[in-house]
């Protein structure tokens, strides 16, 4: 069964800052990754996702994330944080089959002047 | 279009009401879905359809019950509702089950 943790509940960055935001799974078989931004009193939109090709993914709004079987990791990274990058960010793991989709407790990105 | 679009945002309900939560797509996608999500917590799935017929149902209680009439339409059908129930109800959609998930805007529901 796969299961997702994120280091730190809530990330605080200033802006133009480095955003990293930390993403572990466990699956017993090769994984799909996901993470997806929730804005206040708003659905989820995705913003990259792995699917076992390359392993640096590119997403919307400058985010990308690195897939490193060897740590089993899948981190978000921005370049430089804007105040419209806060949000609460979510890392998702499915097996290949959309089976067992698992989302990750989340992190608040807080994003200061 | 790329959305999808649930109706209504918000509802109020007492634990006696029968009331529908409606979602609907218009991106061709064959695969939908409904998850939980209580405040400052990460979504829950509650039932998965794909090609119309409910693939996935993650033990939801009774008084949920999901109807797909057709391939752009998904209802949540609410009944005897208790107060935990209370959440942001949010649908979902993707080509095919395990694509690109999206997500529309969600339902706050309280019940009272």
């Amino acid at each position: 069964a796969q299961s997702v943790t994120q280091l730190g509940s809530h990330v605080s960055v200033s802006e133009g800052a480095l955003v990293l935001l930390r993403c572990n799974y466990s699956s017993s078989v090769p994984p799909y990754l996901f993470w997806y931004v929730q804005y206040p009193n708003q659905g989820l939109q995705l913003l990259l996702k792995y699917t076992s090709a390359a392993t640096l993914v590119k997403g919307i709004n400058g985010f990308e994330a690195e897939f490193k079987k060897s740590e089993t990791s899948f981190h978000l990274t921005k370049p430089s944080a804007h105040m419209s990058d806060a949000a609460e960010y979510f890392c998702a793991v499915s097996d290949p089959n959309g089976q067992n989709f698992v989302f990750g407790p989340g992190t608040r990105l807080s994003v200061l002047p | 279009d790329t959305e999808v679009t649930q109706t209504p945002k918000h509802l109020v309900m007492g634990m006696t009401n029968k009331k529908s939560l409606k979602c609907e797509q218009h991106m061709g996608h064959r695969a939908m879905y409904w998850y939980k999500q209580k405040a400052k917590k990460p979504p829950e799935l509650m039932f998965v359809y794909s090609y119309e017929k409910l693939s996935i149902n993650e033990s939801v209680p009774s008084r949920f019950s999901p109807e797909c009439p057709n391939s752009s339409l998904l209802n949540l059908h609410l009944h005897a509702l208790q107060p935990e129930d209370s959440a942001l109800y949010l649908c979902a959609s993707s080509q095919r089950v395990n694509e690109k998930l999206f997500f529309g805007s969600g339902t706050q529901l309280s019940v009272l």
